[in-house]
């Protein structure tokens, strides 16, 4: 079983650049986020999608886009990446009932 | 809005019991959670506990929630080294289940 799957796992970026981060889920889960993770700060929520075509800003969506075309996608788009953003980036999918999130491996991030 | 927070770090013997501590805010809170992230991997359910219940036991694990004062509690017994790791509280809202708000998360070492 694949579960969540995110590409790159690594990236280096020049200020200004823009670049997608990929997330796929094959368990036909109708919820998926993406989260980022900073020392000391946890994981703070960016973007969410309760299902295809839904989505809504979580704690800190600025910088950030997200669609939600299909089900298994939720790809997350950096318009113009600033040094602000060099962190590990979580996705993660969840379904129905109790909420379990289920994580992707992270990417991490580096702009320069 | 929602807010969780966590202890940074906790020290323990090997053998002792961990306790770790956590706050929250959103008084609709149904599910309530605990992740750990050991190093350089994404984070894995521990166990959750369902807002109208106040403790649950799973094998050395026990959650109390104390739902009156907004606090939950991990208690890991007889903690071993591989119980090393950061461990996250999170809460999911009334609202939506795919916004869940995590802590800053607490780093558990053991000392022999």
């Amino acid at each position: 079983n694949a579960g969540v799957t995110q590409t790159p796992k690594f990236q280096v970026l020049k200020t200004g650049q823009s670049m997608t981060l990929q997330c796929a889920q094959d368990m036909n889960h109708e919820y998926m986020s993406w989260y980022r993770q900073d020392p000391g700060m946890g994981l703070r929520l960016i973007h969410y999608s309760v299902g295809a075509g839904i989505t809504d800003q979580g704690e800190v969506p600025n910088g950030y886009n997200v669609s939600r075309s299909t089900t298994e996608d939720f790809p997350l788009r950096l318009l113009s990446a600033a040094p602000s953003q060099t962190s590990v980036y979580f996705c993660a999918s969840t379904p129905l009932g109790t909420g379990e999130l289920f994580f992707g491996e992270g990417s991490r991030l580096t702009v320069l | 809005g929602e807010d969780v927070e966590q202890s940074l770090f906790l020290s323990v013997r090997e053998g002792d019991s961990s306790v770790i501590n956590c706050t929250y805010t959103d008084s609709s809170s149904t599910y309530l959670y605990w992740y750990k992230q050991e190093p350089g991997a994404g984070l894995q359910l521990l166990t959750y506990i369902f807002s109208n219940m106040d403790m649950k036991q799973d094998q050395r694990l026990t959650v109390l929630l104390n739902k009156k004062d907004k606090h939950l509690s991990l208690r890991i017994a007889d903690t071993q080294t591989g119980d090393s790791a950061i461990y996250f509280c999170a809460e999911r809202g009334y609202s939506s289940a795919s916004k869940i708000i995590f802590g800053s998360g607490t780093r558990l070492s053991i000392r022999p």
